[in-house]
């Protein structure tokens, strides 16, 4: 079946750039998400990549893909006290209906 | 603020019980989700209706089912709840059926405690 795998934790330094990855077994998708959770809080979407499309920025977000290698990562540059969060990849069922999510990255920022 | 609505925000109840959870989509969108989050198996899909129609099925116990009303908005029913359903429950909307390009919107979640 569909697999997303992301690395649990992450920890940088105020200021520092954050790379959080992500791997997947389903090649089909034609978006591929990523989402922040805060504490306590819903998910928000954070911003999505087409497949045709190997990076997409967005002010300090850059997202990156590798197709052949079903890779995904997003960068956070500058990043603050405040991206401090979990963060999840996510991408359409092959169906494209539901949304099949990794386990979620926890990022730590210190200050 | 995405423009989901959830209610209730939390809930306690005992085991055997029943309770409803209640989404109103965004304005315009006529497919909703539900999602389950627990620390064990993550977030995982319940449930999609689409225009009060059940569009698709995911890990949903039978104890549980779901209605999509014709204003839109959506209700979860969990019964004879036991221990391990205590979780964060989300809906998402969308605006189409579902699909690669069909971006889905999350509300802030009802979280559940089962005692």
């Amino acid at each position: 079946g569909e697999d997303v795998e992301q690395s649990l934790f992450l920890s940088v330094r105020e200021g520092d750039s954050s790379v959080i990855n992500c791997t997947y077994t389903d090649s089909s998708s034609t978006y591929l998400y990523w989402y922040k959770q805060e504490p306590g809080a819903g998910l928000q979407l954070l911003t999505y990549i087409f497949s045709n499309m190997d990076m997409k920025q967005d002010q300090r977000l850059t997202v990156l893909l590798n197709k052949k290698d079903k890779h995904l990562s997003l960068r956070i540059a500058d990043t603050q006290t405040g991206d401090s969060a979990i963060y999840f990849c996510a991408l359409p069922h092959q169906a494209g209906t539901a949304l099949i999510f990794g386990k979620g990255t926890t990022l730590s920022v210190s200050s | 603020d995405s423009g989901v609505t959830q209610t209730p925000k939390h809930l306690i109840t005992a085991t055997g019980q029943r309770v409803t959870l209640r989404c109103s989509p965004r304005s315009g969108d006529l497919s909703v989700y539900w999602y389950q989050q627990s620390l064990d198996q993550g977030l995982q899909f319940l449930i999609q209706y689409y225009n009060g129609e059940e569009r698709a099925k995911g890990n949903i116990l039978e104890r549980f089912s779901a209605q999509q009303f014709p204003d839109l908005h959506s209700e979860l029913n969990l019964s004879s709840l036991e221990l391990g359903d205590s979780a964060l429950y989300f809906c998402a909307s969308s605006v189409l059926t579902g699909g690669f390009t069909d971006t889905q919107y999350f509300g802030p979640g009802t979280r559940l405690t089962v005692l």
